[in-house]
């Protein structure tokens, strides 16, 4: 089964520092992963995904992501942070043996930040 | 292009009562699923559409949920009786196909008292 784990609940940084959010993956079989933001009241927004290819994936608002298939990490990257990036952000993974799309999410982790 | 919408935002209700929510997908997109996210965790999926048919709802609590979704297009999300552990936000996704990007509504937020 697969499963994903979001290594930080809360990550406090400060404005313009850089910021890494950890997610690990437990599968199998070869997988999809993908980066999800999620701002107060609203669904959730795809940041960035890996199917296939270059390992480094670079997604919207700056942020990119290095897949490492013999560490099983996923994990996302921003070298400057804004006050507007203050967010739940989500790790999750889909594909597998029995591929129906569905995405198996992490527990989530905040990003604070601080002016 | 419009985005997933869902209603209501919010809802509150008693324990034993019956609720239901209400997803229309983006035009188009064949594949519809419902997620409940509890709060501090991540989305959970309960229900998977292809079109109006049920790719998978091994994690939906059949004794006291339902989901249908006529002619392939809006879908339904009933709780029969509701109880306290089923407050959470209830998202619903759409994509082209199984095999494309999920774009996810707002969310309605049950409470359940």
């Amino acid at each position: 089964a697969q499963s994903v784990t979001q290594l930080d609940s809360q990550v406090p940084v400060f404005e313009e520092a850089p910021v890494e959010l950890r997610c690990n993956y437990s599968s199998s079989v070869s997988v999809y992963l993908f980066w999800y933001v999620q701002y107060p009241n609203q669904g959730l927004q795809l940041l960035l995904k890996y199917l296939s290819g270059s390992t480094l994936v670079k997604g919207i608002n700056g942020f990119e992501a290095e897949f490492n298939k013999s560490q099983t990490s996923f994990h996302l990257r921003k070298p400057s942070v804004h006050i507007s990036d203050t967010a739940e952000y989500f790790c999750a993974v889909s594909g597998g043996s029995s591929n129906t799309g569905k995405l198996i999410f992490g527990q989530g982790t905040t990003l604070q930040v601080k002016p | 292009e419009a985005g997933v919408a869902q209603s209501p935002r919010y809802k509150i209700i008693e324990k034993r009562q019956s609720v239901a929510f209400w997803c229309n997908p983006i035009s188009g997109h064949a594949t519809l699923y419902w997620y409940q996210q509890i709060l501090g965790q991540g989305p959970k999926l309960l229900i998977q559409f292809q079109n109006n048919g049920v790719v998978d709802d091994s994690q939906l609590p059949k004794d006291r949920f339902s989901a249908e979704r006529l002619k392939g297009v809006d879908s339904t999300l009933k709780i029969q009786p509701a109880k306290l552990e089923d407050s959470a936000v209830y998202l619903c996704a759409s994509s082209i196909t199984s095999y494309n990007e999920q774009f996810f509504g707002p969310g309605t937020r049950l409470t359940v008292l």
